[in-house]
């Protein structure tokens, strides 16, 4: 079956520790995005990349740091500068698209709580 | 700028008709998105709408886009308990690669 998939779905850590949330997909998707969902505010993009060995920032990227070595995989690493990162982070994917529908495809997301 | 507003709650009965409302300001928009969350899961495309258009049906699902007013709606017909989620709206721009959602508006259904 071809899809997104993030691990673990929940992650709990201690604060002052860096994490790295997992995202995967077979979809053969060139362009890769990482959300923040808090309550009441949405989604907020934190990085995209839309090739291998390229990312850009998002709206929040302070204190987040990710890759893109492989098109499949596109890690996020939490890190100690982030002020609040407990929050539901949630991975998505498109094909390059660029004047056509942009339709993203969502993985199931991970929780993460910061004692 | 970019900004995408939506309602935060609405609730409705089991079997009326759910409208959800949505008001953009980046008038460069060339498709606008309907997402479906539901509980602790992902978001999933519901419909979208090319900015030429001013309505689109499918199934149980309408859209209306008042381009002049920057305003998108989603009508759900007979809206069911399996309704019950959060509903997003989104927009694009043809040059770009990134979607602009909106805060989500949950949508509560009793039965």
């Amino acid at each position: 079956d071809g899809g997104i998939t993030q691990s673990p779905k929940y992650l709990f850590r201690k604060e002052g520790q860096n994490v790295t949330l997992s995202c995967e997909q077979n979809l053969n998707h060139d362009a890769m995005y990482w959300y923040r969902q808090d309550p009441g505010q949405g989604l907020r993009l934190i990085y995209y990349s839309q090739i291998v060995n390229d990312f850009q920032k998002g709206d929040i990227a302070e204190g987040y740091s990710v890759s893109r070595e492989k098109k499949e995989s596109f890690p996020l690493t939490v890190t100690s500068a982030q002020k609040n990162p407990t929050a539901f982070y949630l991975c998505a994917s498109s094909a390059q698209t660029s004047g056509r529908v942009h339709e993203q495809f969502f993985g199931p997301g991970t929780r993460l709580t910061v004692l | 700028g970019e900004d995408v507003e939506q309602s935060l709650f609405l609730s409705v009965r089991e079997g009326d008709s759910s409208v959800i409302n949505c008001t953009y300001t980046d008038s460069s928009s060339t498709y606008l998105y309907w997402y479906k969350q539901e509980p602790g899961a992902g978001l999933q495309l519901l419909t979208y709408i090319f900015s030429n258009m001013d309505m689109k049906q499918d199934q149980r699902l309408t859209v209306l886009l008042n381009k002049k007013d920057k305003h998108l709606s989603l009508r759900i017909a007979d809206t069911q308990t399996g309704d019950s989620a959060i509903y997003f709206c989104a927009e694009s721009k043809e040059s770009g690669n990134k979607l602009v959602f909106g805060a989500g508006t949950i949508l509560r259904v009793k039965s």
